[in-house]
């Protein structure tokens, strides 16, 4: 059974660097996306950005100019970096391994995706 | 448009059936996937696909899509269902993930 642990540093200042690793246990780390999600207090989900095996990314538009997310196969990990934190920021983070394929028809096909193994979730708060 | 759309909240008698929707371009093309999140916890994986279920999940929990909307519906429902819902799927250019704002279901 896939496993997510995640850790980091919960207790930033404005300006500085937010920083977490996830960690894959027991299952393949190739085929999957691996994204970030996270959950301001009281509010909905945000995506942050994901990556695959192999390093490709993909960002949320609105955080792209801060966001860094790498990966290390070597120990089944994946990390995100996120620049000049502000009070904004503050949220629940979570990682997920995130999956999908294609469903057609005789005419056209339907493309799924799904989040189906969460961390669970690192809290990180932004204040001076 | 880029977006994700869902009610804010739905009540429901117990035993009765809800149905939650989520609107936006991208379910034209991409099947929305569905979550639960109950207080203090990560969200759970409950529909995704045309109406695929993981291990685990009741048949009571079902999903369908129509046009650019996409609905899950929880028949019989029971206390445990009261939590708040998500929809998500990938935008049109496929590069991007989209989270629908939550819808909070609440069980009378």
């Amino acid at each position: 059974q896939v496993q997510l642990q995640q850790w980091g540093a919960g207790l930033l200042k404005p300006s500085e660097t937010l920083s977490l690793t996830c960690a894959v246990y027991g299952g393949s780390f190739s085929g999957y996306y691996w994204s970030w999600i996270r959950q301001p207090p009281g509010k909905g989900l945000e995506w942050i950005g994901e990556i695959n095996n192999i390093g490709s990314t993909n960002y949320n538009p609105s955080l792209t100019s801060r966001l860094n997310i790498s990966v290390d196969t070597s120990k089944n990990q994946f990390s995100l970096k996120l620049r000049s934190v502000t009070a904004a920021d503050t949220a629940v983070y979570y990682c997920a391994r995130h999956g999908g394929g294609e469903d057609c028809g005789s005419t056209s096909c339907s493309f799924y995706s799904y989040m189906d193994v969460w961390g669970r979730g690192t809290t990180v708060s932004v204040s001076s | 448009s880029s977006e994700l759309t869902q009610d804010p909240a739905v009540s429901v008698a117990l035993g009765q059936t809800v149905k939650i929707t989520c609107q936006g371009d991208s379910l034209r093309i991409f099947y929305a996937s569905w979550y639960q999140q109950k207080p203090g916890q990560a969200p759970v994986l409950v529909i995704y696909g045309e109406n695929m279920r993981p291990s685990g999940i009741p048949d009571r929990i079902s999903g369908s899509r129509t046009g650019n909307t996409a609905s899950l519906t929880i028949a019989g429902v029971q206390a445990e269902d009261e939590a708040d819902y998500y929809c998500n799927s990938r935008d049109r250019t496929g590069s991007h993930l989209l989270f629908g704002g939550g819808t909070k279901v609440t069980v009378l």
